[in-house]
């Protein structure tokens, strides 16, 4: 069964950190590109990063570059991502999300993302 | 920074159809891509660049392209198609950018 599963969130003071972690299972992990999306309360998806499948490539969302890490270890089948500094507005359920496509050649021929895990909660408060 | 503008909320009566629109300067150039979330649920992606559908997709959901505006139609809405739907485009610089999302109310 293709699966991600979540973990590591939790209640965090605002300027502390926390390294959230994703399993993948069922697929080959390295040959996909893997993104981070979180949803506030109340509130609408947002997209916050993602890394290529060797980890040669990341980008972020404006609001967390400087303070957010994306990493991958794909002998253990993990995504990572390295929160520091928080504040109170990255308060958020954190989705890893397999970002589906077909590698050829050198290009990635993207068609969503087609597996999420169930999230994992990270709240910043003091 | 970019976005894809969506309306804050849909509703139509069981059978008929409904129309969710995505707006954003780029969309003429990127592909758009639509997921479904219910309450408490993972989102799910339904329609993959534009108006394809992911295996398993029921075939009353389809995607369709005009200039700006990308559009999910859903026909012969059931019960069940009540929840969250929400756009997702690259930007400029190739990075990912979601709509804010349209509350579908099945009446």
């Amino acid at each position: 069964e293709v699966q991600l599963v979540e973990s590591g969130g939790g209640l965090v003071q605002p300027g502390g950190s926390l390294r959230l972690s994703c399993a993948a299972s069922g697929f080959s992990f390295s040959s996909y590109w893997m993104s981070w999306v979180r949803q506030a309360p109340g509130k609408g998806l947002e997209w916050v990063a993602n890394i290529k499948q060797n980890g040669s490539e990341k980008y972020y969302v404006d609001s967390v570059k400087g303070r957010f890490t994306i990493s991958r270890d794909n002998a253990k089948n993990s995504l990572y991502l390295q929160m520091n500094r928080l504040r109170d507005e990255d308060t958020a359920v954190y989705f890893c999300a397999r970002d589906g496509g077909v590698a050829v050649g050198t290009n990635y021929y993207y068609y969503g993302m087609d597996v999420w895990g169930q999230g994992t909660t990270v709240t910043v408060s003091s | 920074s970019y976005e894809l503008t969506q309306p804050p909320s849909v509703s139509v009566s069981p059978g008929q159809t409904a129309r969710i629109t995505c707006s954003g300067d780029a969309l003429s150039k990127q592909y758009a891509y639509w997921y479904q979330q219910k309450p408490g649920q993972a989102p799910v992606l339904m329609i993959s660049k534009d108006s394809e559908r992911p295996s398993g997709i029921p075939e009353r959901f389809s995607g369709s392209s005009s200039g700006t505006t990308v559009t999910l139609t859903i026909s012969a809405v059931q019960a069940e198609d009540e929840g969250d739907y929400y756009c997702q485009s690259a930007d400029s610089s190739g990075t990912w950018v979601f709509g804010g999302g349209t509350k579908l109310t099945v009446l």
